[in-house]
């Protein structure tokens, strides 16, 4: 019940594109969905987070979607670029647990 | 600027020879964590402090100790490394409960 499912595992995506990446979860608990990007070598960064009295927020070109009754939440990333190519983990945590739930993360490879 | 900083960003050593990784925040968070990550893998929490409070994961090996000399300062020390312990360490840091953790760029540990 603790688990994020993340998928897909891997993604491309040609430059201009649209990158989706969903994620699904069982606990009903969890009030914090935070999406994280990650570089090679480096550690993650925080991108954007929802929490789930909101169905969408946007910052910029990324998106998150949430969908409560489902208990999915995705994100979105418009205008793709090359920069973008990297690691995006989703997570989900509740105010009680004081600790994030990862996905498996999705690898994503942003075209020229 | 207020970020978590980890040293060594490098660290290599001899196969059962302690180790160290220090971790310092100047975002005054009062949780921090400890994070090992394997290549294409997520993040996988080895123990947190709320405060003071150690809080260790069932599945963390005894091999992993902590210590949290202060708000600013948490060290990992891998008491006898195995070539299995050759991964990225990551620290990260959150204000409270329930929201986004910080991440520092990590220590890519090797175990020779």
């Amino acid at each position: 019940q603790q688990q994020v499912k993340q998928s897909p595992q891997s993604l491309i995506v040609q430059k201009g594109g649209i990158s989706i990446i969903n994620c699904a979860y069982e606990n009903t608990a969890f009030d914090y969905f935070p999406w994280y990007q990650q570089f090679p070598g480096k550690g993650p960064a925080l991108l954007i987070a929802i929490r789930p009295d909101v169905s969408e927020k946007k910052e910029g070109r990324f998106t998150i979607s949430f969908n409560k009754s489902a208990k999915q939440f995705s994100l979105h990333i418009m205008d793709s670029q090359p920069g973008d190519s990297a690691t995006y983990f989703c997570a989900a945590s509740n105010q009680g647990a004081q600790k994030l739930v990862f996905g498996q993360g999705t690898r994503l490879t942003i075209n020229p | 600027d207020a970020m978590v900083i980890q040293n060594p960003r490098y660290q290599v050593t001899q196969f059962g020879k302690p180790v160290t990784l220090s971790c310092s925040q100047t975002l005054n968070h009062n949780v921090m964590y400890w994070y090992q990550q394997k290549s294409s893998q997520a993040p996988k929490l080895l123990f947190h402090y709320y405060d003071k409070d150690f809080n260790n994961e069932a599945d963390t090996p005894d091999n992993f100790q902590s210590r949290r000399p202060n708000t600013s300062f948490c060290f990992l020390d891998i008491r006898s490394p195995g070539l299995g312990d050759a991964a990225m360490y990551l620290c990260a840091t959150s204000r409270d409960t329930g929201e986004g953790e910080f991440f520092g760029p990590g220590t890519r540990l090797t175990v020779l």
